[in-house]
């Protein structure tokens, strides 16, 4: 079946721009984390989501960072005012009802800001 | 959240068995211990999970001590397609709401050598 599917996969853009990008989970899956990743480092916490719901949003660095869910399914990380330290690769992950254990990744999106 | 502590890097030689060992001094009790492959462009993949003693699976080997304080990813007759960072997590996933922030450290980077 489809994995986790993020879009774009890469993005470029200049200081100061918002962004935006998107997690398509797997279906049927209920809980959504967003990660971010720099280069050397492994995965850092952003946010997560069960349902529609933020549960927990410990991981988003400062208010530019925004993350939705509105239906349960897809979900947008939106970045406001973005600055040269957010270029990172934006890792999505999901996890089926029941099974909190396992996290299924996307591919990421990498973003670039000049 | 139990910090993780795990060498920066191994090489190998193909068809040998690579043991990664992980250090987890602070690990609490209802904590699971997870291990995630990483390739280059890609999302983290999950390879194993245990509570104690030993776990195998196709894919590798989970060896969790008495005191719990480590564990030990053995993965049998490597191959160049093993190349890959491995993450050791800790965290009590399957806890009320079936999930804890995780933190995935900086990984082993693992070479096999032809």
């Amino acid at each position: 079946g489809a994995g986790v599917s993020q879009t774009p996969s890469n993005k470029v853009t200049e200081k100061g721009k918002y962004v935006e990008l998107r997690c398509d989970p797997i279906s049927g899956h209920t809980a959504l984390y967003w990660y971010r990743q720099s280069l050397g480092q492994g995965p850092e916490f952003l946010i997560y989501f069960q349902g529609t719901g933020a549960a927990d949003d410990s991981g988003l660095p400062n208010d530019r960072f925004f993350a939705v869910r509105p239906e349960g399914s897809v979900s947008t990380l939106k970045i406001q005012r973005t600055e040269r330290g957010d270029s990172a690769v934006y890792l999505c992950a999901s996890s089926p009802p029941g099974d909190a254990d396992t996290q299924y990744f996307g591919p990421g999106t990498r973003l670039t800001v000049l | 959240l139990a910090k993780t502590t795990q060498p920066i890097s191994m090489d190998s030689y193909e068809g040998q068995e690579v043991n990664i060992t992980c250090s987890h001094n602070n690990i609490a009790t209802n904590d699971y211990i997870t291990w995630y492959q990483q390739f280059p462009s890609q999302g983290p993949r999950f390879i194993i999970q245990g509570y104690k003693t030993k776990v195998t699976n196709e894919v590798a080997s989970l060896f969790i001590p008495a005191d719990r304080k480590s564990s030990t990813l053995s993965l049998p007759r490597v191959s160049l397609s093993d190349t890959a960072v491995y993450y050791c997590l800790v965290g009590d996933m399957r806890g009320s709401g079936g999930y804890q922030k995780v933190t995935f450290g900086t990984g082993t980077k693992l070479q096999v050598i032809p």
